[in-house]
């Protein structure tokens, strides 16, 4: 079984620029989230689909990210523009349900360092 | 402060030691999980227990909820260095308003 993909691995990117993340979940699992990981803390939800619906996005800062999940599957998480706090790990991860009651598949996440 | 936090924040044993890390949070919850984190292998999921259990063994993995005082544990028997990592607890608290929390982690260091 393929796990979860995300691209691009590492990211470089000056303030104020924008930057997209893919992510394309576990085959047939209806859950998506998206997480950002500080250096030291543990994973804060961002944003959460069921199919291609939102769930949850109360910690979304969404006057700078936004998140789609188009035709239920894959996802894309957008930053514009970018702020020298957003530098984290970005993982994505997929679940057969949810919310929280099955567990989390997750990607080796997107590294992104702002300058 | 969190609604999963675990303690110890760092803990270094020796290979063949038992390691414990406990997990406290502050609202009624559906189910508590726990991740292992390193660098090979990322965020792995371990185990998942739901408010109505009180136990749960995956190998050498061995988790406890107490819902009263609202803290979980994992021990791990018999730790190899394979164990070193960042050691979760998350929380599903969605029927009481609150979404999926992971903890700060505990860093787990096993030594040869």
């Amino acid at each position: 079984e393929a796990g979860v993909a995300q691209s691009p691995r590492y990211k470089i990117i000056e303030k104020r620029q924008s930057v997209a993340f893919w992510c394309n979940p576990i085959s047939g699992h209806a859950t998506l989230y998206w997480y950002q990981q500080i250096l030291g803390q543990g994973p804060k939800l961002l944003i959460q689909f069921q199919n291609n619906g939102v769930v949850d996005d109360s910690q979304l800062p969404k006057d700078r990210f936004s998140a789609e999940r188009l035709k239920g599957v894959d996802s894309t998480l957008k930053i514009q523009p970018a702020k020298l706090e957003d530098s984290a790990v970005y993982l994505c991860a997929s679940s057969l349900g949810g919310p929280g009651a099955y567990e989390q598949y997750f990607g080796p996440g997107t590294r992104l360092t702002v300058t | 402060s969190q609604q999963g936090e675990e303690d110890p924040q760092a803990l270094s044993i020796q290979e063949g030691e038992n390691a414990t890390m406990n997990c406290s949070y502050k609202t009624s919850i559906n189910n508590l999980q726990w991740y292992r984190q390193n660098s090979g292998r990322g965020l792995v999921h371990l185990i998942l227990i739901r408010s109505n259990e009180r136990e749960k063994h995956s190998g050498r993995l061995r988790v406890t909820l107490d819902t009263s005082k609202k803290s979980s544990s994992l021990l791990i028997t018999a730790s190899r260095a394979a164990d070193t990592a960042s050691y979760f607890c998350a929380t599903d608290a969605w029927n009481y308003g609150q979404n999926f929390v992971f903890g700060p982690g505990t860093r787990l260091s096993v030594l040869p």
